[in-house]
């Protein structure tokens, strides 16, 4: 059985980086195909996809954070990670990690395996 | 950028059937995924590929999808099906997520 598990800083001050660790448990990141990713949810609000990076280092993120969002991965210790640069108050969210299962050709993407989460909050 | 709409909530009586829709612009030529998020858990994966349930998921949860719009369909809801339900579709290289559905068992 997949697990993941989110680790950071629960307080990060404006205009300062958040970065946030996956570490994956009962598989390996590099076996498969799949594309390991952040979603975070606003309190009281929708999800909203981050983005995902294989394990080859490949990575897409959502347009709409594109130019504050860098992914990682690091193999040797079954993790990847999530940097997101200056931060504000409309980035206070539970940020959660999980195994996106992604056929390129078909468009299929679903997300089959999350870790708990994990509250991050943006403080003036 | 693409967008999917679900009705904000949705009331079924204990033993009915409750059907959670799903709209968005030629949805049908997409797969769609749903999710059941309990409160301060993570979303669990219900139904992928339009139809199709994980391992674990009870045979009650059963989805179609055609047109413009997505349907998550439970049959026999129980108590425990109260909760937050998601859509989510795949457009321009994007995960998109529907705005989300409470289900309340009356």
């Amino acid at each position: 059985q997949v697990q993941l598990q989110e680790s950071g800083p629960g307080l990060v001050k404006s205009s300062q980086t958040l970065s946030l660790t996956c570490t994956v448990s009962g598989g390996s990141i590099s076996s498969g195909d799949y594309y390991w990713s952040w979603i975070r949810q606003s309190p009281g609000k929708g999800l909203e996809w981050i983005g995902y990076i294989h394990y080859t280092g490949s990575t897409y993120y959502n347009p709409s954070r594109e130019s504050r969002v860098t992914m990682s991965v690091d193999t040797s210790k079954n993790q990847f990670s999530l940097k997101l640069s200056s931060v504000t108050a409309a980035d206070t969210a539970v940020y959660f990690c999980a195994r996106g299962d992604y056929n390129i050709v078909t468009g299929y993407y679903a997300l089959d395996y999350w870790g708990q989460g994990t509250l991050v909050t943006v403080s003036s | 950028s693409y967008e999917l709409t679900q009705p904000p909530s949705v009331s079924v009586s204990p033993g009915q059937t409750a059907s959670i829709t799903c709209s968005g612009d030629n949805l049908g030529e997409k797969y769609v995924s749903w999710y059941q998020q309990k409160p301060g858990q993570a979303p669990q994966l219900v139904i992928y590929q339009d139809t199709k349930r994980p391992s674990g998921i009870p045979e009650r949860f059963s989805g179609s999808n055609s047109g413009n719009t997505a349907t998550l369909t439970i049959s026999g809801t129980q108590a425990m099906d109260e909760t937050d339900y998601f859509c989510q579709a795949w457009d321009s290289n994007t995960a998109v997520f529907g705005t989300g559905t409470k289900v309340t068992v009356l």
